[in-house]
């Protein structure tokens, strides 16, 4: 079946500009994770979202960094007034409810700000 | 495309030998383990996961171990191949409503002919 799929896999930008990124995840899967991977580092949490509700902002960077998820479905990562710092690739996870129900990646968007 | 690890450590193997990755982990409140596997331009795949509860599990040419008393996660791979050249992360959780995933700083593991 189709697995979780973002959008677009790569953006270069320019600094200062608003970038937006885009999450499909698995049908059926209630709980969406967004993630970010800065080069040669693991994963740092940015968000979770069950159903269209975001319970768990705390790793939001700053408030330039903003989510939304409409219809228990596709999910928006959306960056204003991009810095150099935010360069990165945006992971998004997808999994179904439950507490030890494992995450399903997508492969990303790679973000580099010019 | 961006090539994830460029520098974290890195375990050399041959082909065939047995690989051990190791991760120390950080919350001595974290109750479930997992070990992902990453390979360039990709996102992470799940390998395997253990509760607090077991000290072992195994799976198809993969064991992971967990010391609680260290904070210690290790991954052994039986007969490594080159398919398993990649990073490797271990990522620590609470489980209570959702996971939300502490992840390591990961291994890199070149599998050599």
């Amino acid at each position: 079946g189709a697995g979780v799929s973002q959008s677009p896999s790569n953006k270069v930008t320019e600094k200062g500009k608003d970038v937006e990124l885009r999450c499909d995840p698995i049908s059926g899967h209630t709980a969406l994770y967004w993630y970010r991977q800065r080069l040669g580092q693991g994963l740092e949490f940015l968000i979770y979202f069950q159903g269209n509700s975001a319970p768990d902002k705390s790793g939001l960077p700053s408030d330039r960094f903003s989510a939304e998820r409409t219809g228990e479905s596709v999910s928006t990562l959306t960056i204003q007034r991009t810095q150099q710092e935010d360069s990165a690739v945006y992971l998004c996870a997808s999994s179904l409810a439950g507490a030890l129900a494992p995450q399903h990646f997508g492969d990303g968007t790679r973000l580099s700000i010019l | 495309g961006e090539s994830v690890g460029l520098h974290l450590p890195t375990l050399s193997v041959q082909e065939g030998d047995n690989s051990i990755i190791n991760c120390a982990y950080s919350n001595s409140a974290s109750d479930y383990f997992i070990w992902y596997k990453q390979e360039s331009g990709k996102g992470p795949q799940f390998i395997i996961d253990i509760r607090s509860n077991m000290d072992k599990r195994q799976g198809q040419r993969v064991t992971v171990l967990l010391n609680k008393t260290v904070k210690h996660l290790s991954l052994q791979i039986a007969a490594t191949q080159p398919g398993d050249s990649a990073v490797y992360f271990c990522a620590e959780t609470r489980s209570g409503g959702y996971n939300k995933l502490i992840f390591g700083a990961g291994t890199r593991l070149a599998v050599h002919p």
